[in-house]
């Protein structure tokens, strides 16, 4: 069975970084996109960027640019999402999912880390 | 970037009912090459993640009722669930693949 465990909730001061871990299983990362999306409270759902299964450059939305990272570590099947700079406009569910190619749908997707953002 | 937009922003349907949003591209997501349409469409229930119900604009993923059907092409699409059951109450997106930025449409309440 194919499931992303992500870790749990965080509450940071502003100007402080997060990182956010996601534990594949039942699939090989090598195999497989993993997309990051985020959702701030009673909002929608914006995408910040993928991690390839190779391990090459990764794409990330432009409005992150400069202080998002995304790392993997495949002999933990383990993906990693940090973003530095935090403000209260950060303050959201992060969800990780899994995409097949390049341009694809995301399924399934984790069960998302909530980001608490307050001094 | 390709602008995502849904319609109505809430929809309250009897149990049993027919229920239809919308969703338009600022671009078309059909590509041209193999004639899919980059579209899909999410249910997401309270306190859950996402769940992908449809993908390219109107193949149901495994496991979906067959209640539940997408339609169109190019840039004006629909989902429509045909008898509305009380499991179905949910946040339902639309989101394009044809190219990054990846992005959903703001979103439709379904109620009863």
């Amino acid at each position: 069975q194919v499931k992303l465990v992500q870790s749990g909730a965080e509450v940071k001061e502003p100007g402080a970084s997060v990182n956010i871990s996601c534990q594949a299983s039942g699939y090989s990362l090598s195999d497989y996109y993993v997309h990051w999306v985020r959702q701030a409270p009673g909002q929608g759902l914006e995408w910040m960027g993928m991690i390839t299964p190779s391990g090459g450059r990764n794409t990330y939305a432009q409005q992150f640019q400069g202080r998002i990272l995304m790392t993997r570590d495949t002999s933990t099947t383990t993906v990693y999402l940090q973003l530095t700079g935090l403000t209260s406009q950060d303050t959201a569910v992060y969800y990780c999912a899994r995409g097949p190619t390049v341009r694809s749908l995301f399924d399934p997707w984790g069960q998302g880390t909530l980001v608490t953002v307050s001094s | 970037e390709i602008v995502m937009t849904q319609s109505p922003k809430s929809l309250s349907v009897s149990l049993g009912e027919r229920a239809t949003i919308y969703c338009k591209s600022s671009q078309s997501v059909l590509y041209n090459s193999n004639n899919k349409n980059y579209l899909g469409w999410y249910q997401q229930r309270p306190g859950q993640p996402p769940k992908l119900i449809i993908s390219w604009a109107s193949t149901r993923e495994s496991g979906v009722p067959d209640r539940f059907s997408g339609s169109g092409s190019g840039t004006e699409f629909s989902l429509t669930i045909s008898s509305l059951q009380a499991e179905d109450v949910a946040v339902y997106y639309c989101q394009q693949y044809y190219n990054s930025p990846f992005t959903f449409g703001p979103g439709t309440r379904v109620d009863f």
